[in-house]
């Protein structure tokens, strides 16, 4: 079946260096949209970024991903952590009929230290 | 931005009990979904509701389970009866649409609501 994997659980750096999470899929979708949502501390998942076009990168705040079709991957970049990007990554997948129904990664926790 | 609002965020119940769990979502949405989300394991999709009607519904969503938005009021989760393993934190979102390439199909999520089943 359809799935999405977030190798790493936590990843701990410090403020300033390069962040990478990685994630890769497996789905039967032709056309795919891929997601990366962020959970801080007492709040809600939000939308960080999504894609359905393969090799293309896509970037908001700070971050971008490129969906890589013939790699099944779309890992979550940025060039410079900074303390308040400490938070729940989550990786997710869908197809593009019913864009609501999410395959969720298991998440990576990313601590930025000072 | 866009709010959606849980309640109860935290329940506590013994086994066999109901429970109903409470989601507002944001005003001018459409599609409503529940997901479920284990402690250590990732958020797996439950339902989605749309019209009145569930529009699709995973194997988790057992027949102990039912939802409904009467009168545009709550859109609630109900299980009844609850089992040990309905443990979790239960996700509710919404969206304005259930897909487009612009950001209509985006998912709003709420807080959550942690239920521990005794």
């Amino acid at each position: 079946g359809d799935s999405v994997t977030q190798t790493e659980g936590l990843v701990t750096l410090t403020e300033g260096l390069p962040v990478m999470l990685n994630c890769t899929y497996q789905t039967i979708y032709s056309n795919p949209f891929l997601f990366w949502y962020v959970q801080h501390l007492n709040e809600s998942p939000r939308l960080l970024l999504k894609s359905f076009t393969d090799n293309k990168r896509t970037e908001h705040q700070g971050f971008h991903a490129t969906l890589h079709k013939s790699s099944s991957s779309f890992h979550l970049q940025k060039s410079s952590a900074q303390l308040s990007d400490s938070a729940l990554y989550y990786c997710a997948l869908s197809d593009n009929y019913n864009q609501g129904k999410l395959i969720f990664g298991q998440g990576t926790k990313l601590s930025i230290k000072p | 931005g866009p709010k959606v609002l849980q309640i109860p965020s935290h329940q506590i119940i013994d086994m066999g009990q109901m429970v109903t769990l409470n989601c507002d979502p944001v005003s001018n949405h459409l599609y409503f979904y529940w997901y479920k989300q284990i402690l250590g394991q990732q958020m797996e999709f439950l339902v989605n509701f749309y019209n009145g009607k569930v529009m699709e519904k995973s194997k988790l969503f057992k027949d102990q389970f039912s939802v409904e938005r009467p009168d545009g009021s709550y859109f609630t989760l109900k299980i009844q009866p609850t089992a040990l393993e309905d443990s979790a934190v239960y996700f509710c979102a919404s969206s304005l649409a259930h897909r487009g390439l612009a950001n209509t199909g985006q998912l709003y999520f709420g807080e959550g609501s942690k239920l521990t089943v005794l």
